[in-house]
């Protein structure tokens, strides 16, 4: 049973472009979130979502957008990139539910120069 | 406005030695509480959680927490720690959501804990 998995691994963006990160949630998880980690610090929640539908969103600016499909994939796009958005970007997955366990995928390393 | 805590940035301990790391947090309601485990380089590893219940939960690799509500803290302990255990710990707290689950995590800044041989 594969994890959350999510893609590319790396990429290098250049300031002003916008970037498209994807995850695959763990089998049975149909929520999605997504976290935003810079070198040093914890992990900061971006937004997260269940049926199609952005359900909380944490404090980020509009460049950052997303979407999820009906199989319970997701990406995340931000535009406009700045050299501040140079982090470590987490997907987590979790059944809906009392109790259930959060996954946390690999990440993807966003380097802007 | 939910947030976490971890006073101790870095820790040293000796590989036997048992081990203890500080969480505090700020909430309302009941909380989700969490902690993880990242390696260099790599995603975030459920280590337990407390949801509701008893307030000493176990987790994987030997790990245990307590839920102190008077004292706003869930600190983590091992008694005794192995080289492998060298890595960033991070506690989080999570809102409960209209579904049940834990709605999005707000992480403390981590504790990178060092292992001497």
């Amino acid at each position: 049973d594969a994890g959350v998995t999510q893609s590319p691994t790396h990429l290098i963006k250049t300031r002003g472009q916008q970037v498209t990160l994807r995850c695959s949630p763990k089998s049975g998880h149909d929520t999605v979130s997504w976290y935003q980690q810079a070198l040093g610090q914890g992990p900061q929640f971006i937004f997260q979502y269940y049926e199609e539908e952005e359900r909380q969103r944490g404090n980020f600016p509009d460049r950052f957008s997303g979407h999820q499909f009906p199989n319970y994939s997701s990406e995340l796009n931000v535009n406009a990139l700045l050299l501040g958005d140079s982090a470590l970007y987490l997907c987590a997955s979790r059944q809906t539910g009392a109790g259930n366990t959060i996954y946390f995928g690999e990440g993807s390393w966003l380097t802007v120069v | 406005a939910q947030s976490v805590t971890q006073p101790d940035i870095h820790i040293t301990v000796s590989e036997g030695a048992s081990l203890e790391l500080r969480c505090n947090y700020s909430y309302g309601a009941t909380p989700y509480l969490f902690w993880y485990v990242q390696s260099p380089g790599q995603g975030l590893q459920l280590l337990l959680k407390y949801f509701s219940g008893d307030t000493l939960v176990q987790g994987i690799k030997g790990f245990e927490a307590e839920f102190k509500r008077s004292q706003s803290s869930f600190n983590l302990r091992k008694p005794s720690v192995h080289w492998s255990d060298a890595a960033e710990y991070f506690c989080a707290v999570g809102a409960i959501s209209s579904g049940g689950g834990a709605d999005g995590l707000t992480f403390g800044k981590g504790t990178h804990l060092i292992i001497q041989p």
